[in-house]
């Protein structure tokens, strides 16, 4: 079963709204990493919260992290059309020097309307 | 800074041929990742290398595949023979360091097999 998992599949919002997408996953982590996905392209990093860290922001992005409940969300404050992507989590679990092998969700689709 | 590249953009081979992709990670970047995405599902990891060194390939499909990063800069993912199912998304990654790292994605080769 994957590890990942977004929530809502599928997102609508007006420009100006907030727009929050949840990441649940299954096994431990030590490191979570929000991606963006313009359409056609390449993969976007956005931001990397540690399982020893609760919140981070980057910009209008505001990241969390609940290791008890196994989630994260993404929070996108004042969205404006050009956030319209999908966004994906991918959990990694390095420890003992073993390879961080992320492990990706399936995203959300976000629509910001003008 | 210039950011991972990826060449082709695009490729579309006949079930049977052979397949090269190439990645350049992000300069001073000893970590490279391959990972795909085939027929709409999640995006995987295939391997990791540091440096010249296959650090971890768990993630390889099959012997059909193989990687190379000779003098630990560009990395190549050779398809021979290719498959029908071979067909998807390849995205190859860089970070700084093994750990918990950004890992910063390239545009991708899409992959077509017929």
């Amino acid at each position: 079963s994957q590890q990942g998992e977004e929530d809502p599949q599928a997102l609508s919002i007006q420009e100006g709204e907030n727009a929050t997408m949840n990441c649940s996953y299954k096994t431990s982590i030590n490191n979570l990493q929000w991606y963006r996905q313009n359409s056609g392209r390449g993969l976007v990093h956005l931001i990397l919260i540690r399982s020893n860290e609760r919140e981070k922001h980057s910009g209008r992005l505001r990241v969390t992290l609940d290791t008890s409940k196994k989630s994260s969300s993404l929070l996108i404050t004042a969205s404006r059309a050009a956030d319209t992507a999908s966004y994906f989590c991918a959990t990694g679990k390095n420890y003992g020097g073993a390879t961080n092998k992320l492990i990706f969700g399936t995203g959300t689709l976000l629509a910001v309307q003008p | 800074e210039a950011g991972v590249t990826q060449f082709p953009s695009h490729s579309v081979i006949e079930k049977g041929q052979t397949v090269t992709l190439r990645c350049d990670p992000i300069s001073g970047h000893d970590n490279l990742y391959w990972y795909r995405r085939v027929m709409g599902k999640e995006i995987k990891f295939l391997l990791h290398f540091v440096k010249e060194s296959k650090q971890d390939e768990s993630g390889m499909p099959n012997n059909r595949f193989l990687a190379e990063r000779t003098g630990g800069t560009y990395s190549t993912l050779k398809v021979q023979p290719a498959e029908l199912e071979d067909s998807g998304v390849y995205f190859c990654a860089s970070s700084q360091g093994a750990g918990v790292y950004e890992q910063y994605f390239g545009p991708g080769t899409r992959l077509t097999v017929t």
